[in-house]
């Protein structure tokens, strides 16, 4: 079945960098464009980055431009979110969901990054 | 302040109908742009609930409908159980933010 598995969430330091990884299965990944939503702790959705299925087309929320990179590896099957200057705003779940003609679906089970010291 | 407004709860009665408004810009769903809605259960991940305005996915129920005039789009659920009580969101695009927008979400209490 479509599945979207996401990993690399944990505690880092203000300041830090982390790389989180989605792990994609049950359809043709390579087909897909693909972001990266998060929410932090009670709060609602935000929406943080996509790539289009080549990878050649990538959009930033404003609140992460300069300090995130999202990348693709289509013979993997996996979505990449590398993540530098973390703020102590930037705790969130963080989830992988694939873009289909501006929706998000499916979405993954998210991973828990917090920024603290 | 989220882009798209949404009301911060809505509580409905076993059986009864409920709406969910969502209220956006000239930029956004006024301009055209279609809106898509989540279905988030305690714990869980967002579901894809209605997508293009008014399409259901497999498998949810026709319970649950979508409408979108002007600036402004609506989720309605009918017929409410006790397993809707959950957040839903609205989703669009923003042309001026150049990327996908969301609505701060609305909890649904079943009484």
């Amino acid at each position: 079945q479509v599945q979207l598995v996401e990993s690399g969430g944990g505690l880092v330091k203000p300041g830090g960098s982390l790389r989180l990884s989605c792990a994609a299965s049950g359809f043709t990944f390579s087909d897909y464009y693909m972001s990266w939503i998060r929410q932090a702790p009670g709060k609602g959705l935000e929406w943080v980055s996509y790539i289009s299925s080549s990878g050649s087309t990538i959009y930033y929320a404003d609140s992460v431009k300069g300090r995130f990179t999202i990348s693709r590896d289509n013979a993997k099957n996996s979505l990449y979110l590398q993540m530098n200057s973390l703020r102590a705003e930037d705790t969130a779940v963080y989830y992988c969901a694939s873009r289909a003609n501006g929706w998000f679906d499916p979405w993954g089970q998210g991973t828990l990054v917090t920024v603290s010291s | 302040q989220s882009v798209l407004t949404q009301p911060p709860s809505v509580s409905g009665a076993p059986g009864q109908r409920v709406t969910i408004s969502c209220t956006g810009s000239s930029s956004n769903i006024g301009a055209g742009y279609d809106v898509h809605w989540y279905q988030q259960l305690p714990g869980t991940a967002p579901k894809l609930l209605i997508y293009g305005n008014s399409n259901r996915p497999s498998g949810v129920p026709d319970r649950f409908s979508g409408s979108k005039s002007g600036t402004s789009a609506s989720l309605a659920i009918s017929g409410l159980q006790a397993e809707d009580e959950a957040d839903y969101y609205c989703q669009s695009y923003d042309s001026s933010l150049s990327g996908e927008v969301f609505g701060g979400g609305t909890k649904l209490t079943v009484l």
